[in-house]
């Protein structure tokens, strides 16, 4: 079993639909959630962060996580054309400082 | 200068060449790490500098990788007798704590095909 587990998708959501992008992780020590966007041929863009259970927000996004259930998620509102990407789920650990990648869920919106 | 780094952006090795991959973090950075990511995966960690220290390379997957950051700066990532299965994008990160993730920076990667 993977550490961190992700849809592989694709998801094509239609523009201005939410997007809801899931993710499971193993390590129950985990303490640190990320969200990354990634672009085909680029580098992972961090788009949010969230540390305790709950929700957290940010413009068009919202991360939510449950560490009783190992779940975080990313919502996105209103998704736009422009947010077509591989979203990439990551965790740190303990007094691990590097993240561990989910192996991401590739998100198309559809004009 | 302003981001993460990395030269050469794209590689293409024979079999069994030796590469080296360069990484020049953002000034002041005392992180640095080292990830490979492989088609249609997310990036797996390879090895993490704190200034000069490398202390942690639990991720390299052999020994046919190597790292050095001798200076606490400037990194490389040496592959010898490099094989199909190091085909991959080699992405370079660097932080200006000692933790990750909300300040870490990813640089655009090195592109590395073996054939």
């Amino acid at each position: 079993q993977k550490e961190v587990e992700q849809n592989s998708g694709p998801l094509s959501v239609p523009e201005g639909a939410i997007a809801s992008l899931n993710c499971t992780y193993s390590d129950r020590g985990s303490q640190s959630f990320f969200w990354y966007r990634q672009y085909s041929g680029k580098s992972p863009e961090l788009i949010m962060f969230i540390y305790s259970n709950g929700d957290k927000e940010d413009g068009r996004f919202t991360a939510q996580l449950n560490k009783a259930s190992q779940y975080v998620s990313l919502l996105i509102r209103d998704s736009q054309p422009s947010d077509s990407a591989t979203y990439l789920c990551a965790v740190t650990s303990g007094s691990a400082r590097q993240l561990t990648f989910g192996s991401g869920t590739q998100l198309t919106v559809l004009p | 200068g302003a981001g993460v780094s990395q030269s050469p952006r794209y590689k293409v090795a024979k079999r069994g060449q030796d590469v080296a991959l360069r990484c020049d973090p953002i000034s002041g950075h005392v992180s640095l790490f080292w990830y490979q990511q492989a088609l249609g995966q997310g990036p797996e960690f390879l090895t993490y500098f704190q200034n000069e220290a490398q202390l942690d390379k639990s991720g390299l997957p052999s020994d046919r990788f190597f790292a050095e950051r001798p200076e606490g700066s400037v990194s490389t990532l040496k592959i010898q007798r490099t094989q199909q299965e190091d085909s991959a994008v080699y992405l370079c990160a660097s932080s200006n704590r000692d933790n990750s993730g909300n300040t870490i920076y990813f640089g655009e990667g090195s592109w590395l095909t073996v054939v």
